[in-house]
């Protein structure tokens, strides 16, 4: 099947902001999510966007929406150590029984 | 106590061996999924089920099974393990309403020697 597409590593220094993006398939999927996964653990929502939106801001993350290039970023502000994990994109098509997910892009924050 | 509960949580085990991966969880969810992680190579569905009567093949089923016992409960089974079968496994619910996220265990880390 056709894959969601994120980059596979990140690295930022601490107090700078990440951009994480993600290029999706199915220009049918009603929501968009970003899934956190700190090592050890398992994927915790993030966040995630409704297909009619642009943009949305949640205390430092904000995720911007593409439709036409059906392209997704995440950014973090700020970025902190704590943040070092890995990031997953992942589309619901309207179709869809299952989330897509992307392979998961891998920040590392340095001090 | 965690919503979504997979035991165990890590197994080594040797080809050839019949395995068992459980999975419970409190929400209430109708829909459960299992999925395999790989490095580098993200998250890939092997099972999923909407409802007891209810199982489905994803991309890379071949060398599993699953059983939905009730509901709650959604178990994986590998009749007879394989190397390439060292994997970290992820139960999921769904909500089908509101935001149709996908609720995660804590994954369960299966080493085949």
């Amino acid at each position: 099947g056709e894959d969601v597409e994120q980059s596979l590593f990140l690295s930022v220094r601490e107090g700078d902001s990440s951009v994480i993006n993600c290029t999706y398939t199915d220009s049918s999927s009603t929501y968009l999510y970003w899934y956190k996964q700190e090592p050890g653990a398992g994927l915790q929502l993030l966040t995630y966007i409704f297909s009619n939106m642009d943009m949305k801001q949640d205390q430092r993350l904000t995720v911007l929406l593409n439709k036409k290039d059906k392209h997704l970023s995440l950014r973090i502000a700020d970025t902190q150590t704590g943040d070092s994990a890995i990031y997953f994109c992942a589309e619901s098509p309207n179709s869809g029984y299952a989330l897509n997910f992307g392979k998961g892009t891998s920040l590392l924050v340095t001090p | 106590d965690a919503d979504v509960t997979q035991t165990p949580r890590n197994r080594i085990t040797k080809t050839g061996k019949r395995i068992m991966l459980e999975c419970s969880q409190t929400k209430g969810h109708d829909r459960m999924y299992w999925y395999r992680q790989d490095p580098g190579l993200g998250l890939r569905l092997i099972y999923y089920s909407f409802d007891v009567k209810d199982i489905n093949k994803g991309e890379i089923s071949d060398g599993y099974s699953v059983s939905r016992q009730a509901q709650a409960k959604f178990s994986l089974s590998l009749e007879s393990a394989i190397p390439n079968q060292t994997a970290l496994y992820f139960c999921a619910t769904r909500d089908r309403k509101n935001t149709g996220e996908l609720f995660f265990g804590e994954g369960s880390r299966l080493t085949v020697l």
